[in-house]
Protein backbone atom coordinates (compact mmCIF):
# COMPACT_ATOMS: atom_id res chain seq x y z
CA UNK A 1 0.00 0.00 0.00
CA UNK A 2 0.71 3.71 -0.14
CA UNK A 3 3.30 5.37 2.19
CA UNK A 4 2.36 8.58 4.29
CA UNK A 5 4.91 10.15 6.54
CA UNK A 6 4.57 12.70 9.18
CA UNK A 7 6.97 15.19 10.50
CA UNK A 8 8.12 16.16 13.13
CA UNK A 9 6.17 12.49 15.39
CA UNK A 10 5.98 14.19 18.80
CA UNK A 11 6.63 18.51 19.07
CA UNK A 12 6.03 20.45 22.42
CA UNK A 13 5.81 23.92 21.86
CA UNK A 14 5.48 26.96 24.16
CA UNK A 15 1.32 28.24 24.61
CA UNK A 16 1.03 31.33 21.89
CA UNK A 17 3.64 29.99 18.79
CA UNK A 18 2.87 28.28 16.17
CA UNK A 19 3.55 24.74 14.77
CA UNK A 20 3.79 23.00 11.28
CA UNK A 21 3.32 19.59 10.76
CA UNK A 22 4.53 17.90 7.32
CA UNK A 23 2.64 15.27 5.56
CA UNK A 24 3.97 13.90 2.46
CA UNK A 25 2.65 11.17 0.42
CA UNK A 26 5.98 9.22 -0.63
CA UNK A 27 4.75 6.98 -3.78
CA UNK A 28 1.82 8.78 -4.76
CA UNK A 29 0.67 11.89 -6.22
CA UNK A 30 -1.97 13.15 -3.98
CA UNK A 31 -4.61 15.65 -4.94
CA UNK A 32 -6.43 15.21 -1.75
CA UNK A 33 -5.50 14.45 1.81
CA UNK A 34 -7.08 14.63 5.04
CA UNK A 35 -5.85 16.06 8.31
CA UNK A 36 -7.77 14.58 11.65
CA UNK A 37 -7.52 15.43 15.03
CA UNK A 38 -7.75 12.14 17.58
CA UNK A 39 -8.22 13.04 21.43
CA UNK A 40 -6.57 10.51 24.19
CA UNK A 41 -8.77 7.28 24.00
CA UNK A 42 -11.46 9.08 21.45
CA UNK A 43 -11.81 8.41 17.57
CA UNK A 44 -10.31 10.18 14.80
CA UNK A 45 -12.13 13.59 13.99
CA UNK A 46 -11.69 14.81 10.59
CA UNK A 47 -10.53 18.25 10.57
CA UNK A 48 -10.40 19.10 6.86
CA UNK A 49 -9.60 18.11 3.24
CA UNK A 50 -6.51 19.62 1.93
CA UNK A 51 -6.32 20.32 -2.19
CA UNK A 52 -3.95 20.33 -3.99
CA UNK A 53 -3.86 23.80 -5.41
CA UNK A 54 -6.53 24.97 -3.75
CA UNK A 55 -8.17 25.96 -0.22
CA UNK A 56 -8.56 23.37 1.86
CA UNK A 57 -11.91 22.35 2.82
CA UNK A 58 -13.09 22.69 6.79
CA UNK A 59 -15.19 20.60 9.01
CA UNK A 60 -18.03 22.51 10.74
CA UNK A 61 -16.69 23.64 14.13
CA UNK A 62 -13.12 23.68 12.84
CA UNK A 63 -11.08 26.72 12.98
CA UNK A 64 -9.91 27.53 9.58
CA UNK A 65 -7.44 30.78 10.46
CA UNK A 66 -6.24 28.48 13.85
CA UNK A 67 -5.47 25.63 11.41
CA UNK A 68 -3.76 26.55 8.43
CA UNK A 69 -3.50 24.23 5.69
CA UNK A 70 -1.12 24.17 2.83
CA UNK A 71 -1.61 21.38 -0.28
CA UNK A 72 1.51 23.12 -2.47
CA UNK A 73 2.28 19.90 -4.11
CA UNK A 74 0.97 16.52 -5.28
CA UNK A 75 3.12 15.09 -2.21
CA UNK A 76 3.15 17.64 0.46
CA UNK A 77 0.33 19.01 3.18
CA UNK A 78 1.35 20.91 5.80
CA UNK A 79 -0.84 22.36 8.72
CA UNK A 80 0.20 24.57 11.18
CA UNK A 81 -1.33 25.83 14.41
CA UNK A 82 -1.19 28.93 15.34
CA UNK A 83 -1.15 30.58 18.44
CA UNK A 84 -1.08 26.99 19.97
CA UNK A 85 -2.64 26.70 23.25
CA UNK A 86 -2.91 24.13 26.03
CA UNK A 87 -6.20 22.80 24.47
CA UNK A 88 -4.80 22.86 20.88
CA UNK A 89 -2.40 19.69 21.97
CA UNK A 90 -3.48 16.68 20.63
CA UNK A 91 -2.88 13.95 18.08
CA UNK A 92 -2.50 14.81 14.56
CA UNK A 93 -2.93 12.19 11.81
CA UNK A 94 -2.80 13.21 7.91
CA UNK A 95 -4.15 10.56 5.26
CA UNK A 96 -4.08 10.18 1.36
CA UNK A 97 -6.70 8.41 -0.65
CA UNK A 98 -4.14 6.47 -3.00
CA UNK A 99 -6.68 4.36 -2.51
CA UNK A 100 -8.71 5.62 -5.10
CA UNK A 101 -10.78 2.60 -7.01
CA UNK A 102 -10.92 1.18 -3.38
CA UNK A 103 -12.07 4.57 -1.25
CA UNK A 104 -8.86 3.18 1.12
CA UNK A 105 -7.02 6.19 2.97
CA UNK A 106 -3.72 5.51 3.87
CA UNK A 107 -2.42 7.04 7.21
CA UNK A 108 0.44 8.60 7.81
CA UNK A 109 2.01 7.26 11.83
CA UNK A 110 0.77 11.05 13.29
CA UNK A 111 2.28 13.75 15.30
CA UNK A 112 1.88 14.49 18.66
CA UNK A 113 1.44 18.22 20.02
CA UNK A 114 2.29 19.46 22.98
CA UNK A 115 1.69 22.54 24.28
CA UNK A 116 2.63 24.07 27.31
CA UNK B 1 -26.33 12.29 7.92
CA UNK B 2 -24.39 9.69 8.01
CA UNK B 3 -23.36 7.84 11.58
CA UNK B 4 -22.08 5.09 12.86
CA UNK B 5 -21.99 3.63 15.92
CA UNK B 6 -19.63 0.61 17.69
CA UNK B 7 -21.74 -0.01 20.92
CA UNK B 8 -18.77 -1.75 22.49
CA UNK B 9 -15.92 0.49 24.14
CA UNK B 10 -14.31 -2.92 25.34
CA UNK B 11 -14.13 -6.31 24.95
CA UNK B 12 -11.53 -8.87 25.71
CA UNK B 13 -11.01 -12.59 24.33
CA UNK B 14 -8.71 -15.50 24.97
CA UNK B 15 -5.82 -16.14 22.85
CA UNK B 16 -6.88 -18.72 19.76
CA UNK B 17 -10.25 -17.87 20.28
CA UNK B 18 -12.77 -15.62 18.25
CA UNK B 19 -14.06 -12.38 19.20
CA UNK B 20 -16.73 -10.51 17.23
CA UNK B 21 -16.92 -6.65 17.31
CA UNK B 22 -19.87 -4.63 16.77
CA UNK B 23 -20.92 -1.59 14.12
CA UNK B 24 -24.05 -0.59 12.99
CA UNK B 25 -24.60 2.84 10.87
CA UNK B 26 -27.05 4.74 9.24
CA UNK B 27 -27.12 6.58 5.62
CA UNK B 28 -29.27 6.92 3.13
CA UNK B 29 -26.63 6.64 0.41
CA UNK B 30 -27.66 3.58 -1.84
CA UNK B 31 -23.59 3.24 -2.82
CA UNK B 32 -20.67 3.18 -0.11
CA UNK B 33 -17.68 1.24 1.22
CA UNK B 34 -17.65 0.28 4.83
CA UNK B 35 -14.14 -0.41 6.59
CA UNK B 36 -12.61 -1.90 9.89
CA UNK B 37 -8.78 -0.25 10.78
CA UNK B 38 -6.82 -1.42 13.30
CA UNK B 39 -4.72 1.43 16.14
CA UNK B 40 -2.46 -0.84 18.35
CA UNK B 41 -0.18 1.42 20.82
CA UNK B 42 1.66 2.74 18.01
CA UNK B 43 -1.19 4.56 17.14
CA UNK B 44 -0.48 3.88 13.20
CA UNK B 45 -3.87 3.50 11.70
CA UNK B 46 -4.06 -0.16 9.81
CA UNK B 47 -6.63 -1.29 6.87
CA UNK B 48 -8.00 -4.73 8.49
CA UNK B 49 -10.42 -5.58 5.89
CA UNK B 50 -13.05 -3.31 3.99
CA UNK B 51 -16.28 -4.39 2.19
CA UNK B 52 -18.22 -2.66 -1.09
CA UNK B 53 -21.81 -1.98 -0.49
CA UNK B 54 -22.65 -3.29 -3.89
CA UNK B 55 -21.56 -6.71 -2.98
CA UNK B 56 -23.63 -9.17 -1.18
CA UNK B 57 -20.25 -11.54 -0.39
CA UNK B 58 -18.37 -10.96 3.09
CA UNK B 59 -15.11 -9.86 2.72
CA UNK B 60 -12.58 -12.16 4.39
CA UNK B 61 -8.83 -11.39 4.83
CA UNK B 62 -7.21 -14.12 6.41
CA UNK B 63 -8.51 -14.33 10.36
CA UNK B 64 -10.42 -11.90 9.92
CA UNK B 65 -13.90 -11.35 8.18
CA UNK B 66 -17.06 -9.53 8.54
CA UNK B 67 -20.97 -10.35 8.46
CA UNK B 68 -22.20 -7.77 6.49
CA UNK B 69 -26.31 -6.90 6.67
CA UNK B 70 -27.14 -4.53 4.19
CA UNK B 71 -30.79 -3.50 5.23
CA UNK B 72 -30.16 -4.09 8.93
CA UNK B 73 -27.11 -1.45 8.37
CA UNK B 74 -24.40 -3.87 10.47
CA UNK B 75 -21.53 -4.20 10.08
CA UNK B 76 -19.23 -6.55 12.51
CA UNK B 77 -15.66 -7.92 12.40
CA UNK B 78 -14.83 -11.61 13.14
CA UNK B 79 -11.52 -12.38 14.50
CA UNK B 80 -10.63 -16.13 14.81
CA UNK B 81 -7.67 -17.35 15.89
CA UNK B 82 -7.15 -14.55 18.34
CA UNK B 83 -2.90 -13.50 18.77
CA UNK B 84 -1.21 -11.53 21.00
CA UNK B 85 -0.67 -8.90 18.26
CA UNK B 86 -4.79 -7.89 17.50
CA UNK B 87 -4.63 -6.17 21.00
CA UNK B 88 -5.47 -2.56 19.60
CA UNK B 89 -8.21 -0.06 19.30
CA UNK B 90 -10.71 -0.86 16.15
CA UNK B 91 -12.49 1.57 14.34
CA UNK B 92 -15.48 1.03 12.01
CA UNK B 93 -14.96 3.39 8.78
CA UNK B 94 -17.68 4.57 6.71
CA UNK B 95 -17.79 6.62 3.15
CA UNK B 96 -20.03 7.38 0.48
CA UNK B 97 -18.88 6.56 -2.85
CA UNK B 98 -17.75 9.48 -4.12
CA UNK B 99 -17.06 11.76 -0.89
CA UNK B 100 -12.84 9.49 -0.06
CA UNK B 101 -14.41 11.48 3.44
CA UNK B 102 -14.40 8.98 6.26
CA UNK B 103 -17.28 8.84 9.28
CA UNK B 104 -15.73 6.79 12.01
CA UNK B 105 -17.02 5.11 14.75
CA UNK B 106 -16.25 5.67 18.48
CA UNK B 107 -13.76 2.43 18.66
CA UNK B 108 -13.83 -0.68 20.33
CA UNK B 109 -10.35 -1.75 22.25
CA UNK B 110 -10.09 -5.03 22.14
CA UNK B 111 -7.53 -6.76 24.58
CA UNK B 112 -6.08 -10.51 23.51
CA UNK B 113 -5.16 -12.22 27.22
CA UNK B 114 -2.49 -15.01 26.80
Amino acid sequence: GAVVSQHPSWVICKSGTSVKIECRSLDFQATTMFWYRQFPKQSLMLMATSNEGSKATYEQGVEKDKFLINHASLTLSTLTVTSAHPEDSSFYICSDTAGLSSYEQYFGPGTRLTVT
Amino acid sequence: AQTVTQSQPEMSVQEAETVTLSCTYDTSENNYYLFWYKQPPSRQMILVIRQEAYKQQNATENRFSVNFQKAAKSFSLKISDSQLGDTAMYFCAFTASGTYKYIFGTGTRLKVLA
